[in-house]
């Protein structure tokens, strides 16, 4: 089976920066996906890592460490809208399927 | 449609009571995923379909739930003698190909409410 723990919630203030931290134990690792779920809503794709290190798109990045088990999502120039659920998910295994976290409830206040 | 549909939006329904969830995918997309999710959990995986089989039924529950996807396009889920702790949003999502290395599209989801 697999294990991935994340924050269940966290806060910051609009224009900050914040880090969302995910840990996994898996066999047979794929990649780790970062996902953004808003109240009520579908989750939307964010990122996909497979080999370590950063990978960074616009105000988000993403970063990998394959032997620590080990992901976290980095949020710049954070905007009242990024307020939402953010999703660490782990695939392993021949069939690709992704594993989701519980989620961390990210809170950006004024 | 551009995206993935799922059919109803909202179901509610009496203990005991069966239902279908329908998911119809982006057009070429061989793989479909449903997943369940309850109040501030994660997606929880149910089944994968690689084309018309169901390539990985694993995250089925119980024998009360099931899949199907006929033509390889649109799949229902199926759960019979619903429970109260069935309630969720069953989310769908589908991706391009098998051995996906990249994004998951999800459908707004079906939130199920077993009275």
């Amino acid at each position: 089976g697999q294990n991935i723990d994340q924050p269940t919630e966290m806060t910051a203030t609009e224009g900050a920066i914040v880090q969302i931290n995910c840990t996994y134990q898996t066999s047979g690792f794929n990649g780790l996906f970062w996902y953004q779920q808003h109240a009520g809503e579908a989750p939307t794709f964010l990122s996909y890592n497979v080999l370590d290190g950063l990978e960074e798109k616009g105000r988000f990045s993403s970063f990998l460490s394959r032997s620590k088990g080990y992901s976290y999502l980095l949020l710049k120039e954070l905007q009242m809208k990024d307020s939402a659920s953010y999703l660490c998910a782990v695939s392993s295994g021949g069939s690709y399927i992704p594993t989701f976290g519980r989620g961390t409830s990210l809170i950006v206040h004024p | 449609g551009a995206g993935v549909s799922q059919t109803p939006s909202n179901k509610v329904t009496e203990k005991g009571k069966y239902v279908e969830l329908r998911c119809d995918p982006i057009s070429g997309h061989t793989a479909l995923y449903w997943y369940r999710q309850s109040l501030g959990q994660g997606p929880e995986f149910l089944i994968y379909f690689q084309g018309t089989g169901a390539a990985d039924d694993s995250g089925l529950p119980n024998d009360r739930f099931f899949a199907v996807r006929p033509e390889g396009s649109v799949s229902t889920l199926k759960i019979q003698r619903t429970e109260r702790g069935d309630s969720a949003v069953y989310l769908c999502a589908s991706s391009p190909t098998s051995g996906n290395t990249g994004e998951l599209f999800f459908g707004e989801g079906s939130r199920l409410t077993v009275l």
